[in-house]
């Protein structure tokens, strides 16, 4: 099976312009999350979709959007850039079925390397 | 609040000795650990896993401890070897809102020295 994929792998923004990344999950994975990684700090975790609806949601500002497809393909949007917005953003993916945790375990995208300037 | 620590940001092993990363966690409804190794310019990699009910999950090289009432869990590589080195994570999972959600720490830079 192919892996999880990300487009773009690096992208350069500028303060104030927005921004959309794209995830495609393994084939079959219905759950796509999406985590904000910056120097230092661990794996934020952003939001989670599933069935095209947002499941879960971390503490990020609502300048952090997202949105999954029927295919289960997922992008993120982020608006109005700011500095801090500089990171690694990473896309997972995960079966969905709440089977338990022990079936449910993420794999990760390459992630999209945003710098914002 | 920081649920999931990892309170030792680098360690350096020589090639053939064993590697011992450490995680803590504060949350009580973390019921499902694992471990990521990530290296640079790539995602992160699942590694191994244990769940709650259990101490101890053996796969090849790596074995990963769990100390519930501690609230701590380990992982150890046995040997180390130079392709080991990485950036490892620790997470922790919870049921919420029909998944499990992932709170990860912030990491351990392994550097194995030949």
């Amino acid at each position: 099976k192919a892996g999880v994929t990300q487009t773009p792998r690096y992208l350069i923004k500028t303060r104030g312009q927005q921004v959309t990344l794209s995830c495609s999950p393994i084939s079959g994975h219905r759950s796509v999350s999406w985590y904000q990684q910056t120097p230092g700090q661990g794996l934020q975790f952003l939001f989670e979709y599933f069935s095209e609806t947002q499941r879960n949601k971390g503490n990020f500002p609502g300048r952090f959007s997202g949105r999954q497809f029927s295919n289960s393909r997922s992008e993120m949007n982020v608006s109005t850039l700011e500095l801090g917005d500089s990171a690694l953003y990473l896309c997972a993916s995960s079966p969905g079925l709440a089977g338990g945790p022990s079936q449910e375990t993420q794999y990760f995208g390459p992630g999209t390397r945003l710098l914002v300037l | 609040d920081q649920q999931v620590k990892q309170n030792s940001p680098s360690l350096s092993v020589q090639e053939g000795r064993i590697s011992i990363l450490n995680c803590d966690y504060t949350n009580s409804m973390f019921d499902y650990f694992l471990w990521y190794k990530k290296y640079p310019a790539e995602g992160p990699t699942f590694l191994i896993s244990i769940s709650s009910i259990k101490d101890k999950n053996e796969d090849g090289r790596f074995t990963v401890f769990l100390n519930k009432s501690a609230k701590h869990l380990s992982l150890h590589i046995v040997p180390s070897q130079p392709g080991d080195s990485a950036v490892y994570f620790c997470a922790a999972s919870a049921h919420r809102a029909g998944s499990y959600q992932l709170t990860f720490g912030k990491g351990t830079k392994l550097s194995v020295i030949p």
